[in-house]
């Protein structure tokens, strides 16, 4: 079947804009996690769903970041007012069941870039 | 303050030559994982390490997760040029900690032909 899928795979904005990242999970997974990966650096993590409801976001730098996963399956990433430091690739991940003994399966990610 | 320590940060090696790559750390994990990571891809799961002195292998590469479970090597015999790749081992934290992974920065190596 599928693996996770994220779109877009490439994302220019400038400074101060908007940007929505949408991440598509295995079908059937519950667990869904999102990473930021900076270059030169291993992912770091974000935010952690199981279902819809983000069971660990501490990793979430501000305020400006939020995600969600309204119907348990579909996450989308939003990032308000971008500074040039948010650029990165952004990774999701998606598990079974989530939990340490669980394989998370990555997709491409999405490089993103604020000018 | 980086929880795992990766090294070497680069290697590049000729083919059929062996390598090991280190991940350490002062805090104890309850499982230790090893990914690799091709350009313009997300990490691929190689091994899940959760005994300390557990040791796995994989054809030519061999993962050991420490008696303390604080540090973790992988092992690579005869390497070939397919090894190319960035290396990354993550782990869970013991007692708590965030319910994602934590990484390393990566080992990047080259398996010159």
């Amino acid at each position: 079947g599928a693996g996770v899928s994220q779109t877009p795979s490439n994302k220019v904005t400038e400074k101060g804009k908007y940007v929505e990242l949408r991440c598509d999970p295995i079908s059937g997974h519950t667990a869904l996690y999102w990473y930021r990966q900076s270059l030169g650096q291993g992912p770091e993590f974000l935010i952690y769903f199981q279902g819809t409801g983000a069971a660990d976001d501490s990793g979430l730098p501000n305020d400006r970041f939020f995600a969600v996963r309204p119907e348990g399956s579909v996450s989308t990433l939003k990032i308000q007012r971008t500074e040039r430091g948010d650029s990165a690739v952004y990774l999701c991940a998606s598990s079974a069941l989530g939990g340490g003994s669980d394989t998370q399966y990555f997709g491409p990610g999405t490089r993103l870039t604020v000018l | 303050t980086q929880l795992l320590e990766q090294s070497p940060q680069f290697l590049s090696i000729q083919e059929g030559e062996n390598l090991t790559v280190y991940c350490n750390s002062s805090s104890v994990f309850s499982s230790l994982q090893w990914y690799r990571q091709e350009p313009g891809e997300g990490p691929v799961l190689l091994v899940t390490v959760v005994t300390g002195g557990e040791v796995k292998k994989l054809k030519r590469l061999t993962f050991q997760f420490g008696d303390a479970r604080k540090d973790s090597s992988l092992h690579i015999t005869a390497a070939q040029p397919g090894d190319t790749g960035l290396y990354l081992c993550a782990g869970f934290l013991s007692g708590g900690g965030a319910d994602g992974l934590t990484f390393g920065k990566g080992t990047h190596l080259i398996i010159q032909p």
